[in-house]
């Protein structure tokens, strides 16, 4: 399967716990995005990043949320010490390269729910 | 602040006629635009991209895209009761830094009926 890949599908943590999300690009693809959709709302952009570099997180609320994206293995979001708030659906897209004229493709998405 | 607005809909088009989305920007350093379709429960599908003015074809798909009105929209033509989804227009800028993340509107709930 070349598609992006995002695991777990479905995470369940009770308040304070962490959530780790992880996705894979697509093959040949370097370039990984995370967007959050809450019940109700439009996707909105959290994060990109390449292999190493966080380029843009001006979507990234300022506490508990980080991303990383390292040399080997998959990109990395992490919610510390998650609230009820934090429920939503969190998808990650690729492309092959980060100019604005390359289609992003989305993984499954990860469906976390914070009790 | 960058914007994208869509009309949530419902719309609703009889199958075999043509369904027409809409969107307006805000942000007129946007350089590309985007439409997904999403199924209830599951993640968006890209179906076609547009940076240049005019008219593109894909199929029973077509976008158009009018930089000066800041508008976008989809075309589909001979809707089928599959085509039923929520579509979701978005546009990307390239700024200083480089290319920004995708500005999505809300999506209108499109609903074809049999």
């Amino acid at each position: 399967n070349a598609g992006v890949m995002q695991n777990p599908r479905h995470l369940v943590r009770r308040r304070g716990q962490e959530a780790r999300l992880r996705c894979s690009p697509m093959k040949g693809h370097s370039h990984v995005y995370w967007y959050r959709q809450l019940p109700e709302e439009g996707l909105k952009f959290m994060v990109y990043l390449q292999k190493e570099n966080i380029i843009d997180e001006s979507g990234m609320p300022k506490e508990r949320f980080s991303a990383e994206f390292p040399k080997e293995g998959p990109s990395i979001l992490r919610i510390q010490q998650v609230v009820r708030g934090d429920s939503a659906a969190y998808f990650c897209a690729s492309s092959r390269q980060g100019n604005p004229y390359n289609e992003q493709f989305f993984g499954p998405g990860t469906r976390l729910t914070v009790l | 602040q960058k914007e994208v607005e869509q009309n949530s809909g419902p719309l609703s088009v009889p199958e075999g006629a043509i369904a027409s989305l809409n969107c307006t920007y805000s942000d007129r350093g946007s350089q590309s635009f985007f439409w997904y379709r999403q199924y209830s429960g599951k993640s968006p599908e890209l179906i076609m991209f547009i940076y240049s003015n005019g008219d593109k074809e894909d199929g029973r798909f077509t976008a158009q895209l009018n930089k000066a009105s800041q508008y976008v929209s989809l075309l589909i033509r001979d809707s089928q009761p599959s085509d039923s989804a929520t579509y979701l227009c978005a546009g990307r800028a390239h700024s200083g830094g480089g290319a920004d993340g995708l500005t999505f509107g809300k999506g209108t709930h499109l609903i074809i009926q049999p």
